[in-house]
This record gives C-alpha cells, structure tokens and sequence, in this order.
C-alpha cells in the first residue's frame, strides 16, 4: 500500500540555520503531497501542498517541490526561527480517496 | 478563526470499558474524519464520515469501533471494548469537500488504556 517515510527527530537547530526534513514516498499513480504541521498543544495544520509532479508548494518561508523521478517531497526553509518549533508530518492522498497516509512525524527545536 | 474542538484532551479509561470521544467539527463543513498516533508510530486513518455514513474505513476500523453524528454539531468515535493497544492520540478532522480541500484537525484526545 501507499506509504511515507520521513526522517527521524528529533531536529535541533540555531536560529537562522538552514532546515532540511527529508520525506519519500511509495504510491502508485499521482499522488497529491502535503506537509502538516503541529504546534504544541494544536491540532494539525496544513502548511504547503503540490498536487502533480514539479508543483512546488510554500507558506510562511517553508517550501517542498513534488520530484516524481525521486518521489520526494523534503521541507526546506532557509532561515528557521524559535517559533518554528513544532512536529512536522509528510502525507500523501491518493485521487479518489479522502484519507491522507502520513509519516511518523518530525519534532524540530529551535533554539535562541 | 474557525477550528475543530476535541474533548476531553486526556482520557484514562479501564480496559474492556467502552469510551466515546467527542469532536465539534468547523460548522459548515462535510467530511469528517478520526485518525490515531501510537506513541513513536505514524498518524494512522481510520475513518471518514460524509452524509450520515461511513465512506471510506481502514483494517483498524473494526467492529469494536463505531462513529456517529448525534446531532448537528458533534461527531463522535466509540470504542466499545478497549484494549491496552488502543492507547493513543486520536485526531478528529473535518473538511468542506472531501479530497479536494484541506482537512482541518483538532488538537487530539490522548486515550490511555490500563
């Protein structure tokens, strides 16, 4: 079946670095990408989405670009904050289905 | 801002009781659905409800689980018979229109088996 694969936390950074989360996928057909993200103490929040291959999806500084010749979907921003600190999760949706398959998740901590 | 409201946020329960979890959906959407994350496992789908019944349901999704809509405002997952392993985060969701729009989700209920 239809699976993702990120990568593991937690994730420790400096205000400013560059942040990469790296998240693969197996599906069959196209799927559509997200990335979601969770604040503590909040539920799920979508933060960027590509639907078809070479989309590149971005909010809020972050972006993900769809590679169907490598079927990934990695997070990147280039200048994290300390309000950035959250769980971020990769998911994928098949057409014709609601449901999203998500990865594990990955804790980010950004320190001052 | 509008947003899905879960309760409670942390439930101990003894196992073989039956437990229901609550969710207050965002008012005008569709679609709703639960999830649940094992601690250290991946965010799993379990359900989606549109129109008063089940559309879409996993292998987690067996007879010991049940969802209702009992009114015009909440949605709820029953667990009739809990197990130790039914130990997790449940998520509720909802959206406007299924696959096409974003699922918005609550904060969780964190259920503990003992």
């Amino acid at each position: 079946g239809d699976s993702v694969t990120q990568m593991e936390g937690p994730v420790t950074l400096s205000e400013e670095a560059f942040l990469t989360i790296n998240c693969t996928y197996t599906a069959t057909g196209y799927p559509s990408l997200f990335w979601y993200v969770q604040y503590p103490g909040e539920g799920l929040q979508l933060l960027l989405k590509a639907t078809k291959a070479d989309d590149k999806g971005s909010n809020k500084g972050f972006e993900a670009t769809y590679r169907k010749e490598t079927t990934s979907f990695h997070l990147e921003k280039g200048s994290v904050q300390v309000s950035d600190s959250a769980v971020y999760f990769c998911a994928l949706s098949q057409g014709g289905s609601e449901k999203l398959v998500f990865g594990k998740g990955t804790k980010l901590t950004v320190n001052p | 801002e509008p947003e899905v409201t879960q309760t409670p946020s942390h439930q101990v329960t003894q196992m073989g009781q039956e437990v229901i979890l609550r969710c207050v959906p965002i008012s005008n959407h569709l679609y709703f659905y639960w999830y649940r994350q094992i601690l250290g496992q991946k965010v799993e789908f379990l359900v989606s409800f549109y129109n008063n019944e089940i559309s879409e349901k996993s292998e987690i999704f067996d007879d010991q689980f049940s969802v209702e809509r009992p009114d015009g405002s909440n949605f709820t997952l029953k667990i009739r018979s809990t197990k130790l392993e039914d130990s997790a985060m449940y998520f509720c969701a909802s959206s406007l229109d299924g696959e096409y729009t974003e699922a918005f989700f609550g904060q969780g209920t964190r259920l503990t088996v003992v």
